[in-house]
């Protein structure tokens, strides 16, 4: 199984303002996801990250607000851009199992904006 | 787009009574997977189901995946208090391409246990 930290672990920040959310695995990983988690409710996939190509966003969501880096095998970050309150949530990032479909994640980030 | 529905929602128990969860597929699926989530954690995966009929089983948790691979189900046996958290199921869509890997994921059902 693969070992995902995240930083920052949590923030508050101000309406307006961007966060940048780090996810570090401890091995080469192919494909890297994002989701979104509000308070008591269901994982919403943002979208999926791959090296080497542009992520590919679901439904809803869009590249300028959630803009996704992924340098390398082991890396990603996910900026949350102009945030309102309603980006107010819980961002958990995620890798696949190698050809066995599981996803292993991260402990996630808890954002709250102001 | 594929939709999955979790119900119940919400399940509370006495500690030693049994809960089961039930999920359903719009759609047929490659196959499906069952997460838990304890309060204030992340996801970690259970178990994935893939063929048609497969029943399997880890000690008190017995994981059923229906015949036409829409439906699934988790079933606990006399729980406990650390069973608490919140089960999930998550759908890999029957397509390739870019469907790979994707999973939607169930609403989740809530798990309290009364000791």
């Amino acid at each position: 199984s693969a070992v995902i930290s995240q930083k920052p672990s949590r923030d508050i920040c101000q309406r307006g303002t961007s966060l940048t959310i780090q996810c570090q695995v401890d091995s080469q990983v192919t494909m890297m996801f994002w989701y979104r988690q509000q308070p008591g409710q269901s994982l919403t996939l943002i979208a999926t990250a791959n090296q080497g190509s542009e992520a590919t966003y679901e439904s809803g969501f869009v590249i300028d607000k959630f803009p996704i880096s992924r340098p390398n095998l082991t890396f990603s970050t996910l900026t949350v851009s102009n945030m309102s309150p309603e980006d107010s949530s819980i961002y958990l990032c995620s890798v696949d199992g190698g050809g066995t479909n599981e996803q292993f994640f991260g402990p996630g980030t808890r954002l709250t904006v102001l | 787009g594929q939709q999955v529905m979790q119900i119940p929602q919400y399940q509370h128990v006495q500690e030693g009574e049994d809960f089961t969860t039930y999920c359903n597929s719009s759609t047929t699926l490659s196959n499906i997977q069952w997460y838990k989530q304890r309060p204030g954690g992340h996801p970690v995966f259970l178990i994935q189901l893939v063929k048609s009929g497969e029943v399997k089983k880890q000690k008190r948790l017995t994981f059923q995946f229906g015949e036409a691979k829409k439906n699934s189900s988790l079933h606990i046996t006399a729980t406990q208090t650390t069973d608490v958290g919140t089960y999930f199921c998550a759908g890999v869509p029957n397509a390739g391409g870019t469907s790979y890997g994707k999973l939607t994921f169930g609403q989740g059902t809530i798990l309290t246990v009364h000791p």
